[in-house]
């Protein structure tokens, strides 16, 4: 059983389009960090947050963490081909512990 | 600033053979994990190192699986004998200093291990 579940697991869509990502758990962390990742390579941070309703924007990724500490959503806008990977958060506990994962995809 | 480094990139080896992963963390990091990041989904903690000593095995299968960081530098990890379930990325990541909430995890680029 994931600590932490993703939807959707799977996205394909056409650059331009505006997507978001879900990250949802009954458990409640102290912070909630997202991830990049790409073939071949590990993980690489993009942001965390902390507070509960925080939201933080990087270019055109906007992240928010849910007011119970529970859930985070990450949203892009107007998604570019280079926005292509695996997306991870992971929540912080005694440890870090990753969620199951979104595959984007983004069409040319 | 030189990145995590890992060796082998790939193994690919028969089932109850044995393999070893190693790992050099960034100069200075306290702390070295490894993660085991099964295809399709995310990374799975299976130990954590603060120097050299061990602060969380618990998800170690340790009938076959065995890390150890001497002098609080580099890691191996090391799995006999290998099973087909042990397909999968081996990570390792190190950090500065101990778990601490928002603490930034730094990866390497992961050991691809095939187990036929």
């Amino acid at each position: 059983t994931q600590l932490l579940e993703q939807s959707p697991q799977f996205l394909s869509i056409q650059e331009g389009e505006n997507l978001t990502v879900y990250c949802n758990s009954s458990s409640v962390f102290s912070s909630l960090q997202w991830y990049r990742q790409e073939p071949g390579e590990g993980p690489v941070l993009l942001v965390t947050v902390v507070t509960g309703g925080e939201v933080k924007k990087l270019k055109r990724l906007t992240f928010q963490f849910g007011d119970a500490r529970k859930d985070s959503s990450l949203h892009i806008t107007a998604a570019q081909t280079g926005d292509t990977g695996l997306y991870l958060c992971a929540g912080a506990l005694d440890n870090l512990f990753f969620g199951t994962g979104t595959r984007l995809t983004v069409i040319p | 600033e030189a990145g995590v480094a890992q060796s082998p990139r790939y193994k690919i080896i028969e089932k109850r053979q044995s393999v070893a992963f190693w790992c050099n963390p960034i100069s200075g990091h306290a702390t070295l994990y490894w993660y085991q990041q099964i295809l399709g989904q995310g990374p799975k903690l299976l130990i954590q190192f603060q120097n050299n000593g061990v602060v969380d095995d618990s998800q170690l299968p340790k009938d076959r699986f065995s890390a150890e960081r001497l002098k609080g530098v580099d890691s191996t990890l090391k799995i006999q004998p290998a099973k087909l379930e042990d397909s999968a990325v081996y990570l390792c990541a190190s950090s500065p200093r101990d778990f601490v909430g928002a603490n930034v995890l730094t990866f390497g680029a992961g050991s691809r291990l095939t187990v036929l």
